[in-house]
């Protein structure tokens, strides 16, 4: 079965801290695409990141980086040296490429950085 | 710039008024969709478009229709509203392979 499980569902942390959101997902698909979007209190989704399944490299952007283990079907996503403005709701989501009719999120991170 | 553009941002309305959220992209995509977020549930599929004249039931379409009757636009209609049909309404769309999808900037529904 396709699912996308975000097992903690609130992360508060003070400023300047790392805090790591974790994902898990499960599919019938070989060839599948991850995401993650975050959700500022405004309510629109941001794209963050995309990764397909055949590249399980790490990504670093800024203060942001994902680490794919397919070996452990987990995509989980780190903030480093959180701020203030980090504070927001994260999805991961899954998409398989046979099965194109949706995109399954997980139920969110709500994470709030402190001053 | 390619954008999905979602038609009201906010919107209260009564029990039973029909009501209609409309969307349009302009990227040419093949594939078109509503999600509704709910607390504690993530964000789930109401209804999705392969291509015009084609859409399929996602996973909580009770009370919901849709049409896609032009490829850049896939209204949703509440033909008969309900309280438990508040909620943070997004479409979005992509290209078939599901490698890209964007999203709207979300309808904020409230039925009283």
């Amino acid at each position: 079965a396709q699912k996308v499980t975000q097992a903690q569902t609130e992360i508060s942390v003070v400023e300047k801290e790392d805090v790591t959101l974790d994902c898990v997902y499960e599919t019938r698909d070989t060839t599948y695409y991850l995401f993650w979007y975050k959700q500022p209190p405004s309510g629109e989704l941001v794209f963050l990141i995309r990764r397909n399944s055949f590249d399980e490299q790490n990504e670093i952007s800024g203060r942001y980086s994902w680490n794919f283990q397919k070996s452990t079907s987990s995509f989980n996503f780190t903030i480093t040296a959180s701020q203030v403005v980090d504070s927001a709701v994260y999805f991961c989501a899954l998409s398989e490429t046979r099965f194109t009719d949706k995109l399954i999120f997980g139920t969110g991170t709500r994470l709030q950085v402190f001053p | 710039e390619a954008q999905v553009t979602q038609n009201p941002r906010y919107l209260i309305t009564v029990t039973g008024k029909k009501l209609t959220v409309t969307c349009s992209q302009n990227m040419n995509h093949e594939y078109m969709s509503w999600y509704r977020q709910d607390p504690g549930l993530g964000l789930r599929q109401i209804y999705y478009s392969m291509n015009v004249e084609v859409t399929d039931k996602g996973d909580v379409p009770e009370g919901y229709k849709v049409s896609r009757k032009e490829k850049r636009n896939f209204p949703l209609i509440l033909e008969s509203p309900s309280p438990n049909q508040t909620s943070l309404y997004f479409c979005a769309s992509s290209t078939l392979k599901g490698d890209g999808y964007t999203f709207g900037s979300g309808t904020r529904l409230t039925v009283v």
